[in-house]
């Protein structure tokens, strides 16, 4: 019973390239969310999906990064023309979306380093 | 809005000893609170929740947490501390109103790093 998946797991950009992170949810999971992590800091939210929608991305910024979860395959994360600001840990976590209750389990996340 | 906070950013207890990671929340409505527990360069693994009910509740790894209302507390506890415990915790907290607004962001504390020494 395989955990929520996330690769890669380590990712070197330079300023300005592009970055994609990708997440599989838990099986039988269909909601997805998306945390950043800074250096010695807490999760900070950035975007709530289900299947094909966006909940909500109260937490995005509003430039350089979206995020998509298809039909089919996996749940995506994208930074455009990065900055040395992006460098941090980002994680996903999934949930089964039956309940307002339930927990999310999170991944064991991409870190993004940003040359 | 709802907010977390962690007082301690670390923890030292020597094995054996019981230990406490204390954690105090701001929420409108009531919450729900939930507590991680985070290895080196690893992902949050799940401890325990609150949604309602016994103040009291038990998780994984024996650990428990207790639910304190009138505080606005909730403190991670577990009687005898091991080696193994020694990590990175996270408290979080959704406010159960912002159901109603299809949000469901965890808020995360700042973290607190226990430390148990042989």
């Amino acid at each position: 019973n395989a955990g929520v998946m996330q690769n890669p797991r380590h990712l070197v950009r330079r300023r300005g390239q592009e970055a994609r992170l990708r997440c599989s949810p838990m099986k039988g999971h269909s909601h997805v969310y998306w945390y950043r992590q800074l250096p010695e800091e807490g999760l900070k939210f950035m975007v709530y999906l289900q299947k094909e929608n966006i909940i909500d991305e109260s937490g995005m910024p509003k430039e350089r990064f979206s995020a998509e979860f298809p039909k089919e395959g996996p749940s995506i994360l994208r930074i455009q023309q990065v900055v040395r600001g992006d460098s941090a840990a980002y994680f996903c976590a999934s949930s089964p979306g039956h309940s307002p209750q339930e927990t999310q389990y999170f991944g064991p996340g991409t870190r993004l380093l940003v040359l | 809005a709802q907010s977390v906070a962690q007082p301690e950013d670390q923890v030292n207890v020597a094995e054996g000893n019981p230990l406490t990671v204390k954690c105090t929340y701001s929420v409108s409505g009531n919450p729900y609170l939930f507590w991680y527990v985070q290895y080196p360069n690893r992902g949050l693994q799940f401890l325990l929740k609150y949604i309602t009910g016994d103040n009291l509740v038990k998780g994984s790894y024996g650990f428990e947490a207790e639910f304190n209302k009138s505080q606005t507390s909730f403190h991670l506890k577990k009687p005898s501390a091991l080696v193994s415990d020694s990590a990175l915790y996270f408290c979080a907290v959704r406010d159960f109103r912002s159901m109603d607004t299809g949000r469901r962001a965890l808020t995360f504390g700042s973290g607190t790093r226990l430390q148990v020494q042989p």
